[in-house]
Formats: C-alpha cells, structure tokens, sequence
C-alpha cells in the first residue's frame, strides 16, 4: 500500500521566500508528526496533530513557522521569511489511532536549502 | 527535561563482528523506547521497540535490545552484521501521554566493512 508522501522532494529557495511543503499520511492514520533533521541539530520534533488538531507545537522554532492540516489527512508546513538556518530536510510521519506507542511511518522528506 | 544520548557518533565494524550500540536516556517519568534505522537513500523505519513486560526485544532481522532501568539505557546489539546493516541508527523516547512525539538521539553511523 502507499506510504507517506511529501512534495517537494527538494525545495531551493532565497533567504526572505516563504516556502510551503506537504505531507500525504497513510489513509486512516489519525496523528501527524513534522520533524526537522538537519546536521547541527540532529532530529527535532516540530508539531504534532492529532486529527485536525495541534496539542503540541511546542517544537515549532520561531513564529515564522506554521503547520496546518485538513479533512484529517494532509498537512502542510508553512515557512515565512526563509532564513539559511532553516536549510535541513524537513520529513513528516503517520501513525495509526490506539496509542502513543504506535509505530510512526515516516516520509521520504523535503530538503530545503535556503541560499 | 527528557533527553536521548547515542555515546557512538560513529561504529566501524568488520562483517560478521558483533556490534553494540549505546543509547542512555534521561526522564523523570515512565517512557518508551525505541530503535529507528534509516538506510542510505531511505526514509527513517522502525527497528524495534520496548513498551512493557520483557526487557529484551528482538527484531526481525538478528538485531536486539534490552531496557535497562537502573541504567537508563537501551542499548542495541547483534551478533553477526551484515554488510547490508550499514545504515544510521538513532534511538528515541516518547512519554506516556505525550501524544506519542519522538525525542532522538544524535544518531550513530554503522558502517560494515567486508
């Protein structure tokens, strides 16, 4: 079956753009998770949704950051005012409803390379 | 605050060596534990984890683990490696009633040499 999908797979954009990137979860998967892997810092969680929506943003780096996600399925992670620090790849997870313990799925990932 | 330590950044080991890997965590309430690989040019996929009851857990392709409390620790070990099981390995908390979000460890690079 599909597994998780995000477009674009590469994003290069200039330091000021905002940019926007999409994640496809597995269909019937209730929670949604963004995080951030870059060389500096590792994978950090960003935001999570559960349905349409967002107990925990508490990742989020700046408020230039923004996530949302509709009919319970796709979301998308919105950047404002791109900074290079914000070069990383940016890679969405799905996990089915029963638990917190449930397997997360991960995406293949955006790169984003902020010049 | 909760927080994952992988004490390899990187493990070199020949083919048919056994390897461990070191994962420690710190958290002042109940959690679970995991183990993720992510294969060169692959997206990150679980490996393993521990929720309860046994303390070692095993994977399908050789590899194990065992939830060491007193110790804080999950270390994964395996046998034999392959050449295929280069790859970087990170291990990861989530907290009982945290909606499930992975804390990670800084990753450690396997690499297999024949």
């Amino acid at each position: 079956g599909a597994g998780v999908s995000q477009s674009p797979s590469n994003k290069v954009t200039e330091k000021g753009k905002d940019v926007e990137l999409r994640c496809d979860p597995i269909s019937g998967h209730t929670a949604l998770y963004w995080y951030r892997q870059s060389l500096g810092q590792g994978l950090e969680f960003l935001i999570y949704f559960q349905g349409n929506s967002a107990p925990d943003k508490s990742g989020l780096p700046s408020d230039r950051f923004s996530a949302e996600r509709t009919g319970g399925s796709v979301s998308t992670l919105t950047i404002q005012r791109t900074q290079q620090e914000d070069s990383a790849v940016y890679l969405c997870a799905s996990s089915p409803p029963g638990g917190t313990y449930n397997e997360q799925f991960f995406g293949p990932g955006t790169r984003l390379t902020v010049l | 605050a909760q927080s994952v330590t992988q004490l390899d950044s990187q493990v070199p080991v020949f083919e048919e060596a056994p390897v461990e890997l070191r994962c420690n965590y710190s958290s002042s309430v109940s959690v679970y534990l995991f183990w993720y690989v992510q294969y060169p040019n692959q997206g990150l996929q679980l490996l393993l984890k521990y929720l309860s009851g046994s303390t070692l857990v095993e994977s399908i392709n050789g590899f194990e683990a065992e939830f060491n409390k007193s110790q804080t620790s999950f270390h994964l070990r395996k046998p034999s490696v392959h050449i295929s099981d280069t790859a970087e390995y990170f291990c990861a908390v989530t907290l009982y009633n945290q909606g499930g979000k992975l804390i990670f460890g800084q990753g450690t690079e396997l690499s297999v040499k024949p």
